[in-house]
């Protein structure tokens, strides 16, 4: 049974380029929500996707976006990159329960960006 | 809004010693808490989970912890620490909302002594 994986695992870009982050679920999981983790830092949540669209989204900027495809993976977009952004970026996957609630979620490895 | 305060940013203990990391929460609604670790260049993988059941929630790798509503705390205790436990511990709330957000405090880097 194959967790949540990620890819790529490292990326190195400069300011004002775009980076694009993928994620696919657990099996048997429909929804994926993307944290980024400063170093030294926890976890801060970005936003979360559950039948194609976005659920919630956290304190972060419109550079930051992304998309559910019909097999549940999941991509991370953002745009005009600031150094700022130099994070691990964790991708979290989790089954909706009736209600509209969400089970525990799993996380992946995550991708470690740097921003030049 | 729920929060989490994670007393000590490093912990270090002795081989054998009891691990004791602390954490504190905030929460409007019945709190649902996690344990996470993660190791050196990895992600995040679940300890245990609270989720209004029994108060004492055992984990993996022979961690438990205990949910005290009068305190609002949840540490993670184990009887023995083991040079593998050397990792970043964090300790999260789940959100009021249906999305199952996690909110996450800062972490405590346990270090463990030969």
């Amino acid at each position: 049974d194959a967790g949540v994986t990620q890819s790529p695992t490292h990326l190195i870009k400069t300011r004002g380029q775009q980076v694009t982050l993928r994620c696919s679920p657990k099996s048997g999981h429909d929804t994926v929500s993307w944290y980024q983790q400063a170093l030294g830092q926890g976890p801060q949540f970005i936003f979360q996707y559950y039948e194609e669209e976005e659920r919630q989204r956290g304190n972060f900027p419109d550079r930051f976006s992304g998309h559910q495809f019909p097999n549940y993976s999941s991509e991370l977009n953002v745009n005009a990159l600031l150094l700022g952004d130099s994070a691990l970026y964790l991708c979290a996957s989790s089954l909706a329960l009736a209600g509209g609630s969400q089970e525990t979620q799993y996380f992946g490895p995550g991708t470690r960006l740097l921003v030049l | 809004a729920q929060s989490v305060t994670q007393l000590g940013s490093h912990v270090s203990v002795s081989e054998g010693a009891l691990v004791l990391l602390r954490c504190n929460y905030s929460s409007s609604v019945p709190p649902y808490l996690f344990w996470y670790v993660q190791y050196p260049n990895q992600g995040l993988q679940l300890l245990l989970k609270y989720t209004s059941a029994a108060t004492l929630v055992k984990g993996i790798n022979g961690f438990e912890a205990e949910f005290k509503k009068s305190e609002t705390s949840f540490h993670l205790t184990k009887p023995s620490a083991h040079m593998s436990d050397a990792a970043e511990y964090f300790c999260a709330v789940r959100g009021s909302s249906n999305t199952g957000k996690l909110i996450f405090g800062q972490g405590t880097t346990l270090q463990v002594k030969p």
